[in-house]
């Protein structure tokens, strides 16, 4: 069974450009969410997605932004990138309404 | 609201020694108790996890922990360490319904030969 597949891996963007970043759950997983590991920070909540809808939105700006397909993939729109947006983001996906996450690889953004 | 701390940030110990990595949380309801672990350059993987009933939970790789309710504490717990356990290690709950995991810091475990 494949697990969360994340993509791209690795990106290295400038200061104001904007990125995308892609999720596939495991097979029958309809949430979805998103993390933010930015060094010295932790992982921080962002986003989950569950049967299409955002469900829960963590404490960042408005420029974070997702969406979840009707496959329950989901992307991950950053806008006007910043420096302290470089990090580690991770997506993990579960049945709806269970507790436990499975975490993909994650994709490491650099903001130059 | 939840919090997650996590009491040591580093911990070294030597190979085939034991090792506990203390977590405390905060709640004002029930919660859910996971502790995952990310080795280098990588994601996070599901060590153990406390839904409900016994409170010593059995995880992968050997390890295991005890929930405390009355200490809101759920240690992390190894009898003896290998080198391929050197990574770092996260304690976070969640309250059901809530599906937002909180993390703590994070500690890192190295392993000394």
């Amino acid at each position: 069974e494949a697990g969360v597949t994340q993509s791209p891996t690795h990106l290295i963007k400038t200061r104001g450009q904007q990125v995308t970043l892609r999720c596939s759950p495991i097979s029958g997983h309809t949430s979805v969410y998103w993390y933010q590991q930015a060094l010295g920070l932790g992982l921080q909540f962002l986003l989950w997605y569950d049967e299409g809808e955002e469900r829960n939105r963590g404490n960042f700006p408005p420029r974070f932004s997702g969406r979840q397909f009707p496959n329950y993939s989901s992307e991950l729109n950053v806008n006007a990138l910043e420096l302290e947006d470089s990090a580690l983001y991770l997506c993990a996906s579960s049945f709806s309404g269970a507790n436990v996450l499975t975490f993909g690889a994650g994709s490491r953004l650099t903001v130059l | 609201a939840q919090s997650v701390t996590q009491l040591d940030s580093q911990v070294p110990v030597f190979e085939e020694a034991p090792v506990e990595l203390r977590c405390n949380y905060s709640s004002s309801v029930s919660v859910y108790l996971f502790w995952y672990v990310q080795y280098p350059n990588q994601g996070l993987q599901l060590l153990l996890k406390y839904l409900s009933g016994s409170t010593l939970v059995k995880g992968i790789n050997g390890f295991e922990a005890e929930f405390n309710k009355s200490q809101t504490s759920f240690h992390l717990r190894k009898p003896s360490v290998h080198i391929s356990d050197t990574a770092e290690y996260f304690c976070a709950v969640s309250i059901q319904g809530a599906q937002k995991l909180v993390f703590g810091q994070g500690t890192r475990l190295t392993i000394n030969p």
